[in-house]
C-alpha cells in the first residue's frame, strides 16, 4: 500500500488559514486522497477527498499537486473547533481499508 | 440521523472474560469495519465486511471474531479478553467498496481489560 507522510504537529492562530501538508510520493494513478480528522474523544470524521483536481466543500479545500505526489488540506478560517488530529489516507478500489498513520495534531491558538 | 451507533461506550473486563461490542448503522451501507486505537497511535483495522455473510481479516485480527448476518449489524467478539486488548474500538461503515465513498465512524467503545 502506498504510504503518506505528515508532520507530527502544527499550530495556527484562530481565524487564520491553515495549510496541512501530506506527501504521498508512491501514489498510484487510481489512488484517491482522503482526509479525515479526529476530535478529542470522538471517532474520525470525513473531511474531503479527491483524485486529481482540487476540491472544495463546506469544511475545507483540497489542493492536489500536478504530479499527485503531495497534497494540502486547507482550512480557510480556523476555529477552536478545528483543533484535532488530521489524517491523510490513500484508498483504491478493492482496497477500501483505511490505513491510518499518526496524522498531524493541529493546535489552534486563540 | 443515528448514523453508526456503538454500544457500550465504556466497559471494564477481567482477563479471560468474553464480550461482544455492538455496532449498528441505519444507512443501508454494505461495507463495515472495526478498528482499534491505542494511545498515541493511529487506527488499525481488525476485521471488515463487504456485505451480509462476508467478512475478512484486517491488520490485527487475532483474538477477535466477527459475523455479519444482517446489513445493519456488525458485532465484534472478544473470545477471551487479554490486557493487550485494552483499547478504544471504532466501527465504521460506507455505502460500498468504491474508494470514492467516505466512511462514517461511531463514537467508539472504550475497553479496559484488568
Amino acid at each position: 500500500d502506498a504510504k503518506t507522510t505528515q508532520p507530527n504537529s502544527m499550530e495556527s492562530n484562530e481565524e487564520e488559514p491553515v495549510h496541512l501538508p501530506c506527501n504521498h510520493s508512491t501514489i498510484s494513478g487510481t489512488d484517491y486522497i482522503h482526509w479525515y480528522r479526529q476530535l478529542p474523544s470522538q471517532g474520525p470524521e470525513y473531511v474531503i477527498h479527491g483524485l486529481t483536481s482540487n476540491v472544495n466543500n463546506r469544511m475545507a479545500s483540497l489542493a492536489i499537486a500536478e504530479d499527485r505526489k503531495s497534497s494540502t488540506l486547507i482550512l480557510h478560517r480556523a476555529t477552536l473547533r478545528d483543533a484535532a488530529v488530521y489524517y491523510c489516507i490513500l484508498t483504491n478500489f478493492g482496497n477500501e481499508k483505511l490505513t491510518f498513520g499518526t496524522g498531524t495534531r493541529l493546535t489552534i491558538i486563540p | 440521523n443515528a448514523g453508526v451507533t456503538q454500544t457500550p461506550k465504556f466497559q471494564v473486563l477481567k482477563t479471560g472474560q468474553s464480550m461482544t461490542l455492538q455496532c449498528a448503522q441505519d444507512m443501508n451501507h454494505e461495507y463495515m469495519s472495526w478498528y482499534r486505537q491505542d494511545p498515541g497511535m493511529g487506527l488499525r483495522l481488525i476485521h471488515y465486511s463487504v456485505g451480509a455473510g462476508i467478512t475478512d481479516q484486517g491488520e490485527v485480527p487475532n483474538g477477535y471474531n466477527v459475523s455479519r448476518s444482517t446489513t445493519e449489524d456488525f458485532p465484534l467478539r472478544l473470545l477471551s479478553a487479554a490486557p493487550s486488548q485494552t483499547s478504544v474500538y471504532f466501527c465504521a461503515s460506507s455505502s460500498d467498496r468504491n474508494s470514492n465513498q467516505p466512511q462514517h465512524f461511531g463514537d467508539g467503545t472504550r475497553l479496559s481489560i484488568l
